[in-house]
């Protein structure tokens, strides 16, 4: 039968493109995000974390900037390539949450080689 | 160094089963978290297990239930199946309540 689900922002992109993926986050009193990444069929793999007194970290490759004004997130991705395609998830949590996190709705990248 | 592991990859059950998903923390880590996540969507918070002990609940049934062993690994319980809690089960572990979460592959329950 046909399956039903939420439709996922997409985001496509031509390989070698920088990438930017975007997150608004809930809850004002988070102090700790996360991106994920997952690809079809597995679970979410760990990309990058910024806590809420930086404003900007860097990674392999990725970068993820945090407007704690606006309670904005977002990943750049760099020279994007075919096995970055996949759904991005961000999460949140703060201290009084005890480690629970709040995932977004998902972004789904795909990179045209 | 092994990841999470998770147990089974796949389980069909028909409604009113009870199913049992088992989870083995990243080597030195002490918390697990369950998550489910319906197709499309991002994971759902289940709970939190930490020191053998539930530490925190989503805005589930009291059909979930788990269970934290002495050797950190864990059991998600649910009773009564219905066919809305086809999900994918996602087990995630961490180095006590506040570190950074690492996911395990899942496993898929098909409810019919």
């Amino acid at each position: 039968g046909e399956s039903v689900g939420l439709h996922l922002p997409t985001l496509s992109v031509q390989e070698g493109d920088n990438s930017i993926i975007n997150c608004a986050y809930s809850n004002s009193a988070s102090d700790y995000f996360i991106w994920y990444k997952q690809e079809s069929g597995k679970g979410p793999q760990f990309i990058i974390d910024i806590r809420s007194n930086m404003d900007k970290r860097q990674g392999q490759r990725v970068t993820v900037l945090l407007n704690k004004t606006v309670k904005h997130l977002s990943l750049q991705i760099a020279a994007t390539q075919p096995g970055d395609s996949a759904v991005y998830f961000c999460a949140e949590t703060f201290y009084n949450q005890g480690g629970k996190l709040i995932f977004g709705q998902g972004t789904e990248l795909s990179v045209k080689p | 160094d092994a990841g999470v592991t998770q147990s089974p990859t796949h389980l069909i059950k028909t409604r009113g089963q009870q199913v049992t998903l088992r989870c083995s923390p990243k080597s030195g880590h002490d918390t697990v978290s369950w998550y489910q996540q319906a197709l499309g969507q991002g994971p759902q918070f289940i709970f939190q297990y930490y020191e053998e002990e539930e530490r925190q609940r989503g805005n589930f049934p009291d059909r979930f239930s788990g269970h934290q062993f002495p050797n950190y690994s864990s059991e998600l319980n649910v009773n009564a199946l219905l066919l809305g809690d086809s999900a994918l089960y996602l087990c995630a572990s961490s180095l006590d309540l506040q570190e950074t979460q690492y996911f395990g592959p899942g496993t898929r329950l098909l409810v019919l």
